[in-house]
This record gives structure tokens, C-alpha cells and sequence, in this order.
């Protein structure tokens, strides 16, 4: 069974950073693109960052040079490093896996961290 | 980018009811298209993949079509537990996009 366990979300003020993680199990997690979405509260999904199975690496334009999304295939682990944190990063952060390494859907979540930048 | 635009945004069914619901892409993104579904306090579920293709586990009632910028979810008859959030997204290329959003009510 596929599970994907995000942990590390919590409450930073403006400018702040957090690393979010997320532990995979029940598949071959080196063979697999993965993703983060957010979806702010009361609000739609967004995409914000992902990864290939090497360190191809993607960014939504308003995280680029903020946030750093990295894995450890060792570890069967994902992360997302977030830096200078503004109040509209504020949202529940999930961490996905893709259907492949390119052109791929997300075919599992997980339950999601909460994320709240506020003073 | 790839803008995706949902619609209706929200809209209210009995069930028993056929609901379809639309999702445009600014441009052509072939069939890499894909549905959710959101209830609350749930992350999303797949439903339907490469625009047409159902998920395995999904019930057959749900269904999509289309290709290039215009695609469609149909449910055929709409059951209680379908009420949800429901969301097109585009993986033809990055920065992955979703649609909006549509609300699913049922009278």
C-alpha cells in the first residue's frame, strides 16, 4: 500500500523558513517523479514544486529562489526546503507521487501539513 | 503557462441527475488531462486520467472526454457521496496547472 506521510509544517513568521518532509513507503520510491501542492485554506489546489527521478528539478515561478525541493532515494524521502516565507505560502502542503518520470498525473497524496506564516 | 478554466463553479444536483462539468486548457495539451475529486478535509482522488481513461476503484458512472483545449467529466447519475470539489489539472507540461475548481451540491 502507498503511503506518503508529510511532516514539518507549523507556524513561521514572515521571512522565516521550514522544511517540510515527507516519508514514502509501498513502492519504488528512485523510480517514481514526485510533487508538492498546496492549497491555501478555502482555496484551489496550486503546484508548487517537483522533481524527476534524477535531480531535474521544477518551480512555480512565485517559490523560484525560495524554496528548494530535494529527495533521498536512500531515505525514500522528499523535501521542500522553504525560505523567506510570506504569508501567501499559507496553506496545507501535499506531498504527491507521479504516475512516472515525465508526463506523468499524481495517482496518490498524501494527508497534507499545514503551513501558516503569520506574525 | 497553461491557464485552466473550469465551469461552471459551482452547481447543485438531485440525484438521479446527469452532471457534466467543463474544463478548457489555453492551449493544446493532446490528453494530459486529468480529474480530481475533494471532499472535505480530504487530500484529492483521481478519477479519470489521459482525459478519458477511469481510475481503477472509480465507480463507472464517471466519465471523460475531449482533447487539445476542451474536456468534459460526465456523471451519468449522480449519487450523495459524489458531492465534492471537482479539478482539472494539465500535465502536458510544467508549471503543472489546475483548474479552478467546480462545487458539487446535491439538493
Amino acid at each position: 500500500e502507498v503511503q506518503l506521510l508529510e511532516s514539518g509544517g507549523g507556524l513561521v513568521q514572515p521571512g522565516g523558513s521550514l522544511r517540510l518532509s515527507c516519508a514514502a513507503s509501498g513502492f519504488t520510491f528512485g523510480n517514481y517523479a514526485l510533487s508538492w501542492v498546496r492549497q491555501a485554506p478555502g482555496r484551489g489546489l496550486e503546484w508548487v514544486s517537483g522533481i524527476r527521478t534524477g535531480t531535474t528539478t521544477y518551480y512555480l515561478d512565485s517559490v523560484k529562489g525560495r524554496f528548494t525541493i530535494s529527495r533521498d532515494n536512500s531515505r525514500n524521502t522528499l523535501y521542500l526546503q522553504m525560505n523567506g516565507l510570506r504569508a501567501e505560502d499559507t496553506a496545507i502542503y501535499y506531498c504527491v507521487k507521479g504516475t512516472g518520470d515525465t508526463g506523468y498525473y499524481f495517482d496518490f497524496w498524501g494527508q497534507g501539513t499545514l503551513v501558516t506564516v503569520s506574525s | 503557462d497553461i491557464q485552466m478554466t473550469q465551469s461552471p463553479s459551482s452547481l447543485s444536483a438531485s440525484v438521479g441527475d446527469r452532471v457534466t462539468i467543463t474544463c478548457r486548457a489555453s492551449q493544446d495539451i493532446n490528453s494530459y488531462l486529468v480529474w480530481y475529486q475533494q471532499k472535505p478535509e480530504q487530500a484529492p482522488k483521481s478519477l479519470i486520467y489521459g482525459a478519458s481513461s477511469l481510475q481503477s476503484g472509480v465507480p463507472s458512472r464517471f466519465s471523460g472526454s475531449g482533447s487539445e483545449t476542451d474536456f468534459t467529466l460526465t456523471i451519468s447519475s449522480l449519487q450523495p457521496e459524489d458531492s465534492a470539489t471537482y479539478y482539472c489539472q494539465q500535465y502536458r507540461k510544467y508549471p503543472i496547472t489546475f483548474g479552478q475548481g467546480t462545487r458539487l451540491d446535491i439538493k
